[in-house]
């Protein structure tokens, strides 16, 4: 059985950083694109960053130059590290598993908290 | 620009079928869509990948009651013999390379 589990996520200063975890069974992470989505406290969903199986990332403009997607392939296991932490990236922090660069979300953690306050 | 667009809410009757919408903008109207169901306090769940041409690849354990159809700019998805569990929120997710982009989501009632 595939499983995605997040973890990491607690509460933060505005500016502060924090690295959340995505440990993956069942597919290699080296072979899998992945992608993190959150949602914000009753919003929709909002994809944010993706990895690819090469080392291509890709980010959405709210977080460029601010969080950073990679993984360990030893581990099996995927980070995003988020820095310059600021109230709108609170939210719950998905990791997905993606068909593809070019394909869709198949498979979903179960999320880890992520809360910005001070 | 990749948008999607859903309306907010949708309600229906038990047993009653439902077809919710989500309207593509920005984008190729052939391009397929991926559809995904979150009950409240929830992780996503993947309910379908539906291509123009009709076809479909569903995730595990998704029931036949659930189809997907696709309508020049409009994306569709089918609930046919609601029942309560159906009740959740639905979100359309269309991709490029190295983009996702997912709809507003549409909030079910099943009354």
């Amino acid at each position: 059985e595939v499983q995605l589990v997040e973890s990491g996520g607690h509460l933060i200063q505005p500016g502060g950083s924090l690295r959340l975890s995505c440990a993956v069974s069942g597919l290699s992470v080296s072979d899998n694109c992945v992608s993190w989505v959150r949602q914000a406290p009753g919003k929709g969903l909002q994809w944010v960053s993706l990895i690819d199986g090469g080392d291509a990332t890709y980010y959405a403009g709210s977080v460029m130059g601010r969080f950073t997607v990679s993984r360990d392939s030893s581990k099996n296991t995927l980070f995003l590290q988020m820095n310059s932490l600021r109230g709108d990236d609170t939210g719950i922090y998905y990791c997905a598993r993606d068909t593809g660069i070019n394909g869709w979300t198949d498979l979903w953690g179960q999320g880890t908290l992520v809360i910005v306050s001070s | 620009q990749l948008v999607l667009t859903q309306p907010p809410s949708a309600s229906a009757s038990l047993g009653a079928s439902v077809k919710l919408t989500c309207t593509l903008s920005g984008g190729d109207s052939n391009s397929a869509i991926a559809w995904h169901q979150q009950h409240p306090d929830k992780g996503p769940r993947f309910l379908m990948k539906v291509t123009s041409g009709g076809g479909h690849i569903k995730g595990d354990g998704v029931p036949d009651r659930f189809s997907g159809s696709i309508s020049g700019a409009e994306r569709y998805l089918a609930i046919s013999s609601l029942q309560s569990e159906d009740e959740a929120d639905y979100y359309c997710q269309t991709w490029d390379t190295g983009i996702r982009v997912f709809g507003g989501g549409t909030k079910l009632t099943v009354l």
